[in-house]
């Protein structure tokens, strides 16, 4: 089962920053959480991770609580292109990526 | 680098036919993976590999066998398929770390499997 909870949906005004939180109440000290996102039925495609510290990069940044318990991935600049189902992943013990239903974002004009 | 390529993109099949899923990588990662997506649901894990010449089942293997042929291919074969097989199929690859901790997972296109 997944480790993580998200909202099943969201909708974001185009160019507003969208908040994408998520639940990981059990991970454990040394697991990272990972954000993914899948456009229409494509791949999966990487977004970013982080184990304990906020991460940015060139496409979101990542927020984690200080207790570690939960995280939220912001996209600062929402674009019609960003409308995606976004998955909050703990990684399995043999590397695999344990999906959950994720959030269905909407980016709206 | 093409990443991560899928064969077919789509295929339909009878029940009771069978068919070879291909997917390969030019990223020389060790681990690879097939995950199958049903409507509405999230990936889940059916067969990974490690490494090369090792393979081990994930969460729902029933009805699937696969081989690593070498570094670069992963197979997934129906030797038998049903209407419950329905789904989308996608391959990804990942490198694990000298720190023993992991990089990004690549993934294919997918193929879209119809089992009638």
């Amino acid at each position: 089962d997944a480790k993580t909870t998200q909202p099943p949906s969201m909708d974001c005004a185009e160019g507003r920053a969208a908040n994408l939180p998520c639940n990981h109440s059990t991970i454990s000290g040394n697991e990272y959480v990972y954000w993914y996102r899948q456009i229409h039925s494509q791949g999966p495609q990487y977004i970013i991770h982080g184990l304990k510290n906020n991460e940015t990069n060139e496409m979101a940044s990542l927020i984690i609580t200080e207790d570690r318990k939960s995280s939220t991935l912001i996209l600062p600049h929402a674009t019609l292109r960003d409308t995606a189902v976004y998955y909050c992943i703990v990684r399995g013990s043999q590397g695999n990526l344990i999906f959950g239903k994720g959030t269905k974002l909407s980016v709206k004009p | 680098n093409a990443g991560v390529t899928q064969t077919p993109k789509f295929q339909v099949l009878k029940t009771g036919q069978s068919m070879t899923l291909q997917c390969a990588q030019d990223m020389n990662h060790n681990s690879m993976y097939w995950y199958r997506q049903d409507p509405g649901m999230g990936l889940r894990l059916i067969y990974y590999s490690a490494s090369e010449g090792t393979t081990d089942k994930g969460e729902v293997p029933n009805g699937y066998n696969v081989s690593r042929l070498n570094k670069r291919e992963f197979s997934l074969r129906l030797e038998s398929a049903a209407p419950s097989q329905t789904s989308v199929y996608f391959c990804a690859s990942i490198t694990i770390l000298t720190s023993g901790s992991y990089n990004e997972q690549f993934f294919g296109p997918g193929t879209r499997l119809t089992v009638l």
